[in-house]
């Protein structure tokens, strides 16, 4: 069955090094999202793409890249991670000309 | 851009009871407004969704409600069970594209 999946589930880090969340999903869905969820602010965007080689920057980007090389994986790096970046991340996909979004299990990072 | 607020922030109902949530927006360019359930450890989950040409939908024991002049929109569920007891976020498309911008969530707990 077509699925979106994320890895890995859970991470603990140390501040300053680098980490790279993978997700994967095999809908051949065009557009791809990173969200992070932390409490009292619900789901906030971090990175979109809406296709090979397009990457775009959401709400909360600083401290955060993409790159989308192909169609099924979003990969997430945070350059230097910073105890502000704890906090689970969800990625999403949806169709070209749909809106809605379905999403992967999650990521829970923890950054000390 | 697109603010979308949720109200009430918790809301506890008997069992057997209705319950609703309440969103606002505030993008007149939104045509998408896709409703989240979200249990505890798990993923954000679509559970009904309404486009801005149709001003109610129902599925079972949830509907959704849509007011484009007032830019609200509102859960419904009726005769709730402990099951349906989660977070739920609404949220609203951009700009009329791919993207949402999510509330910042309701926790609806039923009690037995």
């Amino acid at each position: 069955d077509a699925e979106i999946t994320q890895s890995p589930r859970h991470k603990i880090t140390e501040t300053g090094r680098q980490v790279t969340l993978a997700c994967h999903q095999t809908w051949n869905h065009n557009n791809m999202f990173w969200y992070r969820q932390d409490l009292g602010h619900g789901l906030r965007l971090i990175h979109y793409s809406y296709g090979v080689q397009d990457t775009n920057k959401g709400e909360v980007s600083d401290g955060y890249s993409v790159s989308r090389s192909n169609t099924e994986d979003l990969p997430l790096t945070l350059e230097s991670a910073a105890s502000s970046q704890t906090s689970v991340y969800f990625c999403a996909s949806s169709e070209y000309r749909g809106n809605e979004q379905f999403f992967g299990p999650g990521t829970r990072l923890t950054v000390l | 851009g697109e603010n979308v607020e949720q109200h009430p922030s918790t809301l506890s109902v008997q069992e057997g009871d209705s319950a609703v949530i309440k969103c606002t927006y505030s993008d007149s360019a939104s045509n998408y407004f896709p409703w989240y359930k979200q249990e505890l450890g798990k993923r954000p989950q679509l559970i009904i969704d309404i486009r801005s040409n149709v001003g109610e939908k129902k599925d079972q024991r949830i509907a959704v409600t849509l007011n484009k002049t007032a830019k609200h929109f509102s859960l419904h569920i009726t005769e709730t069970q402990p099951e349906d007891s989660a977070v739920y976020f609404c949220a609203a498309s951009i700009n009329g594209n791919n993207r949402l911008a999510f509330g910042k969530g309701n926790q609806v707990v039923v009690i037995p």
